[in-house]
């Protein structure tokens, strides 16, 4: 089985714009959580999308949002980009969602905002 | 919240020797799940071992194996016979229902394998 993709692999933005990233997921698999990777902050929980519907949301502000689509693949979006939010963005899949299920990482989309 | 600790932020160990890596971790739940996970400098981020916390007997997984005590909340994670594609950044992670199943990561120990 192929593993969680993600794309783009490397980002340059500029602060105010907008920037969209995607996971899909590994075949069968129906939750996709994404967390954030900064040298200052660590690994941060940023939400969960099982089914379509977001079922869990770490503590960061509105301007980052996220979507599930059928087929399980998901995006996040930042709007209004600032500084900080310069980071490796890590998606991962697992089969259902719940605490015995494995979550599987893709390699990350290293996003870089100027 | 919970919170997950890793107080080495840096280790080393020769080839084929042995290591340890702490994590503690706070909780007030009794059922949640406790994971170890290696990054390589390629990023990708892979699941080296688990363990549930309903079971007592630790967990292993070749040469990698934990020291879970749950009352002292204390998971460390034990490489055996050390190789060089073991240096990474390993991470110790938690979740329960509690958090809504998210993974609480520790802010990581990087590890370096000497020849």
């Amino acid at each position: 089985k192929a593993g969680v993709t993600q794309t783009p692999r490397y980002l340059i933005k500029t602060r105010g714009q907008q920037v969209t990233l995607s996971c899909s997921p590994i075949s069968g698999h129906r939750s996709v959580s994404w967390y954030q990777q900064t040298p200052g902050q660590g690994l941060q929980f940023l939400f969960e999308y099982f089914s379509e519907t977001q079922r869990n949301k770490g503590n960061f502000p509105g301007r980052f949002s996220g979507r599930q689509f059928s087929n399980s693949r998901s995006e996040m979006n930042v709007s209004t980009l600032e500084l900080g939010d310069s980071a490796l963005y890590l998606c991962a899949s697992s089969l259902e969602q719940g605490g015995p299920y494995e979550q599987y990482f893709g390699p990350g989309t290293r996003l870089t905002v100027t | 919240a919970q919170t997950v600790t890793q107080s080495q932020p840096e280790m080393s160990v020769q080839e084929a020797e042995t290591v340890t890596l702490s994590c503690t971790y706070d909780t007030s739940e009794s059922d949640y799940y406790l994971f170890w996970y290696k990054q390589p400098p390629s990023r990708q981020m892979i699941l080296v071992i688990r363990q549930e916390a309903y079971k007592q007997q630790n967990a292993t997984e070749n040469r990698f194996s934990v020291n879970f005590q749950k009352a002292a909340k204390s998971f460390s994670l034990k490489i055996s016979d050390s190789q060089l594609g073991d240096a990474a950044m390993y991470f110790c992670a938690y979740r329960s229902a509690d958090s809504g199943y998210a993974l609480n990561f520790g802010k990581g120990t990087s590890l370096l394998v000497t020849p």
